[in-house]
């Protein structure tokens, strides 16, 4: 599977658009990319996934790059309650879809 | 739906003891998963299931097993508990074929061997 790079830490005003990376350059062309978040210690959350096309759901919206080496996803008004690990997973179709968690990006929304 | 629910929330064992750990789901998934978390790292999977009697290994299933006699429950096995199984435990599950793919994770376990 591909690896992902993501950023440790970021910060956002509450309101404002998060806007958060992840690269996966060795991405195979029947990989989705997966965002999921942990707030705090519960379980993981799904928020949204994608092939190669821009996807938008009622949590985020997500941007993949046109050769899908690398993807954003964004929070358009990000609040408190968005305070969360972000892990951006690549998994192939038809793999009974075995998530490989990295250490994600830790975001914090500020006042 | 109570969704993935897993018992107990936390438990501490001492070296060598065994225990289950519990996990249900009542959405009729098909696919259940267990994960750990070590402090300050990503999930991991352990053991995997895509139905009713079939079990897989997943990336770390050394001291572990589990089983799969119904759709429901998913329990994961520790034989001979060790101070490196000190970690959260996540089970989850998936309908396959389900157009958004997403995995449904419960609030977890929390296991101290000492």
């Amino acid at each position: 599977d591909a690896k992902t790079t993501q950023p440790p830490s970021m910060d956002c005003a509450e309101g404002r658009a998060a806007n958060l990376p992840c690269n996966h350059s060795t991405i195979s062309g029947n990989e989705y990319v997966y965002w999921y978040r942990q707030i705090h210690s519960q379980g993981p959350q799904y928020i949204i996934h994608g092939l190669k096309n821009n996807e938008t759901n009622e949590m985020a919206s997500l941007i993949i790059t046109e050769d899908r080496k690398s993807s954003t996803l964004i929070l358009p008004h990000a609040t408190l309650r968005d305070t969360a690990v972000y892990y951006c997973i690549v998994t192939p179709a038809g793999t009974a879809s075995k998530l490989t968690f990295g250490t994600g990006t830790r975001l914090q929304v500020t006042l | 739906n109570a969704g993935v629910t897993q018992t107990p929330k936390f438990r501490i064992l001492k070296i060598g003891q065994s225990m289950t750990l519990q996990c249900t789901q009542d959405m009729n998934h098909n696919y259940m998963y267990w994960y750990r978390q070590d402090p300050g790292m990503g999930l991991k999977l352990i053991y995997y299931s895509v139905g009713a009697g079939i079990t897989d290994k997943g990336e770390v299933p050394n001291g572990y097993n589990v089983s799969r006699s119904t759709t429901e429950d998913f329990p994961l096995r520790l034989e001979l508990a060790a101070p490196s199984q000190t970690s959260v435990y996540f089970c989850a599950s998936r309908l396959e074929g389900s157009s958004y793919n997403e995995q449904f994770f419960g609030p977890g376990t929390r296991l101290t061997v000492l």
